[in-house]
């Protein structure tokens, strides 16, 4: 079975300030993907980035960065020079590949707060 | 490209009333499709998902169906509400899992 852990359910932290969001995982498949999304408060479910297995390059996208660790089954997300529009759930997720993979498991989220 | 739509935006709805929520996809035929529910302030439960038209699998039992009456049509429904279904509903679809979920803007549902 897979299993997503965001042992941080929430993470307050003054604008400007770097902020890690952890995500440990579980599965007994070979190939896998990893993803971050985003929930603002409107709702809506934004996807951040996705990851498969096999390539474990960190990556960078403006501020946001994702270092992917298949030794310690962790996929985490850091936010540099947080901005208050940063403030939202971020949810990681696990799928695994091929026939009777049909859903992606979630991680309880992580509510991450930006004070100005 | 490919949109999904989810309506209404919000609804309130008294115990025991009937509940219909349409998600539609544009742009891509046969894909898999979802029914997400998040209650206030905790994590995505899966509902339904269907990997073709007739297909529905439910993944907690509970006082919701769900229908695939067209190929990219997908309909949540409820006989009868409980308060206990008010919470935020998401629909997403996706062609293989791997590429993962686009979501719809969701429906906040509060039962009253």
């Amino acid at each position: 079975a897979q299993k997503v852990t965001q042992a941080q359910t929430e993470i307050s932290v003054v604008e400007k300030e770097d902020v890690t969001l952890d995500c440990v995982y579980e599965t007994r498949d070979t190939t896998y993907y990893l993803f971050w999304y985003k929930q603002p408060p409107s709702g809506e479910l934004v996807f951040l980035i996705r990851r498969n297995s096999f390539d474990e390059q960190n990556e960078i996208s403006g501020r946001y960065s994702w270092n992917f660790q298949k030794s310690t089954s962790s996929f985490n997300f850091t936010i540099t020079a947080s901005q208050v529009v940063d403030s939202a759930v971020y949810f990681c997720a696990l799928s695994g590949y091929g026939a009777g993979s049909y859903q992606l498991t979630f991680g309880k989220g992580t509510k991450l707060s930006v004070i100005p | 490209s490919q949109t999904i739509h989810q309506w209404p935006a919000t609804l309130v709805q008294p115990v025991g009333s009937p509940l219909s929520l349409e998600c539609t996809v544009e742009g891509t035929s046969n894909p898999n499709l979802y029914w997400y529910r998040q209650a206030a302030g905790r994590g995505l439960q899966l509902l339904f998902y269907s990997v073709g038209i007739g297909q529905i699998s439910s993944e907690v039992p509970q006082n919701l169906s769900a229908s695939r009456p067209q190929d990219r049509q997908f309909i949540l429904s409820s006989k009868k509400l409980l308060l206990s279904d008010s919470g935020f509903y998401l629909c997403a679809w996706n062609l293989r899992v791997n590429y993962g979920y686009t979501f719809g803007s969701g429906t906040r549902l509060t039962v009253v």
